[in-house]
């Protein structure tokens, strides 16, 4: 079973205008994060937010926020005020373990959202 | 800039052969993630060090190898190369100490990533 799912593969949105971008996961852990990340033409991987499973309030950096379900496994990214340097491929990702007592910690990635934005 | 450093950017060598990709974290982080990005597998995790010791191990090939020394630089070894083996690798660190809380040392950033071409 995918970890990680991110079910858009393409989307467009106007410039100026929110966009959100889904993501579920999946994990028996109690403990875990959530990050998206944003992948330029250039490929460079940008870490944009992050949130915590015990994280009561919604990640935000600056016009990042991330809209945490925990129920529902969801962990959406709303970009506001789109910009044409959005353009770019969006990840997330989720860490998984404990480092504490000799545990381990594995990250796994979505398949990404490639984000247009039309001037 | 992440603050991770990766070398060299780019890369280009014959089947058959070994090269040895450099990572250099954070200063202050004491975790060390690898991963392969291609066209057809999408961003893999291939192996996490936290100071000096594996902790996690992914989709690494035998042929591939990794280690994480004192100073806490990672380098990753990849013989008997492979036109598959064509990808973006990627190296990231953390602080690595908690998970499920806050940003603080959840955080993980990436470098610029070293950019292989087998021929």
């Amino acid at each position: 079973a995918q970890k990680i799912t991110q079910t858009q593969p393409g989307m467009f949105v106007q410039e100026k205008e929110a966009v959100t971008l889904d993501c579920t996961y999946d994990t028996s852990d109690q403990s875990y994060g959530l990050f998206w990340y944003k992948q330029p033409s250039s490929g460079e991987m940008i870490f944009l937010i992050y949130q915590g499973s015990y994280d009561e309030q919604n990640a935000t950096e600056g016009r990042y926020s991330l809209n945490f379900q925990k129920a529902r496994k969801s962990a959406n990214l709303v970009i506001s005020a789109s910009q044409l340097g959005d353009s770019a491929m969006y990840f997330c990702a989720m860490r998984e373990g404990r480092l504490n007592s000799g545990g381990y910690q594995k990250v796994t990635f979505g398949t990404g959202t490639k984000l247009q934005v039309i001037p | 800039d992440s603050g991770v450093t990766q070398t060299p950017k780019h890369l280009i060598t014959a089947t058959g052969q070994r090269v040895t990709l450099r990572c250099s974290p954070r200063s202050g982080d004491l975790s060390v993630y690898w991963y392969q990005q291609s066209l057809d597998q999408g961003l893999q995790f291939l192996i996490h060090y936290y100071n000096g010791e594996e902790r996690a191990k992914g989709n690494i090939l035998e042929r591939f190898s990794a280690q994480q020394f004192p100073d806490l630089h990672s380098e990753l070894n990849l013989s008997s190369l492979e036109l598959g083996d064509s990808a973006l690798y990627f190296c990231a660190s953390s602080v690595g100490l908690k998970t499920g809380t806050g940003t603080s040392g959840n955080t993980i950033y990436f470098g610029e990533g070293s950019w292989l071409t087998v021929v």
